[in-house]
């Protein structure tokens, strides 16, 4: 079972470009969702999605945009790379919202702003 | 809001010492309660859940239970490995809301 697949792993940008970071489950989950890890601070969520064609912002929205035309994609899409959008940054989804619903998580994507 | 609270780390124990990782919870509803582990260069992975007060979850020598009277679920293990180095996450998801994380918890085991 591929699960939650993240690409790509490892990324370096340059301040003011921008990219994508691509997420894709095969699992029919409903819910998706992207965090960002930073020492010291645990995951924050950054959007989320409850289905196809639904986004909303989580706690540290700015900076990055979200789609979800299908059930299985869910990119993340920086405009304009900064300095403070170092990061580890992690994609997950579950089956649906509901507290007793745990998350899988893809292995994640390291991207370096110079 | 919801949020979680868990000790701060690092911590280095020796192989087969007891472990236990303090975590409390503070949720307007009745969340679940969840600890996920994250080995080196890895996404996290769900190690155990409890969705109810008074449950015991349980998985691969682990053991954590909901404590509603102290809004507490610590992490427990009898006899750590080497292999159980890793950082430790505590969650919690209220419905139809967003899953919360601690800020983790570094472990090091040395033989």
């Amino acid at each position: 079972n591929a699960g939650v697949t993240q690409t790509p792993k490892f990324q370096v940008l340059k301040t003011g470009q921008s990219m994508t970071l691509q997420c894709a489950q095969d699992m029919n989950h409903e819910y998706m969702s992207w965090y960002r890890q930073d020492p010291g601070m645990g995951l924050r969520l950054i959007h989320y999605s409850v289905g196809a064609g639904i986004t909303d912002q989580g706690e540290v929205p700015n900076g990055y945009n979200v789609s979800r035309s299908t059930t299985e994609d869910f990119p993340l899409r920086l405009l304009s790379a900064a300095p403070s959008q170092t990061s580890v940054y992690f994609c997950a989804s579950s089956y649906d919202r509901y507290s007793n619903q745990p998350q899988h998580f893809g292995d994640g994507t390291r991207l370096s702003i110079l | 809001g919801d949020s979680v609270t868990q000790m701060e780390g690092p911590v280095t124990l020796s192989e087969e010492a007891f472990l236990t990782i303090n975590c409390t919870y503070t949720a307007t509803g009745y969340p679940s309660l969840f600890w996920y582990v994250q080995y080196p260069g890895e996404g996290l992975q769900l190690l155990l859940k409890a969705t109810k007060a008074d449950d015991k979850g349980s998985n691969k020598g682990f053991e954590a239970t909901y404590r509603k009277e102290t809004t507490s679920f610590h992490l427990e293990k009898g006899s750590v490995q080497v292999s159980d180095s890793a950082v430790y996450f505590c969650a919690l998801r209220v419905n139809n809301n967003d899953m919360r994380f601690g800020a983790g918890t570094r472990l090091t085991v040395k033989p």
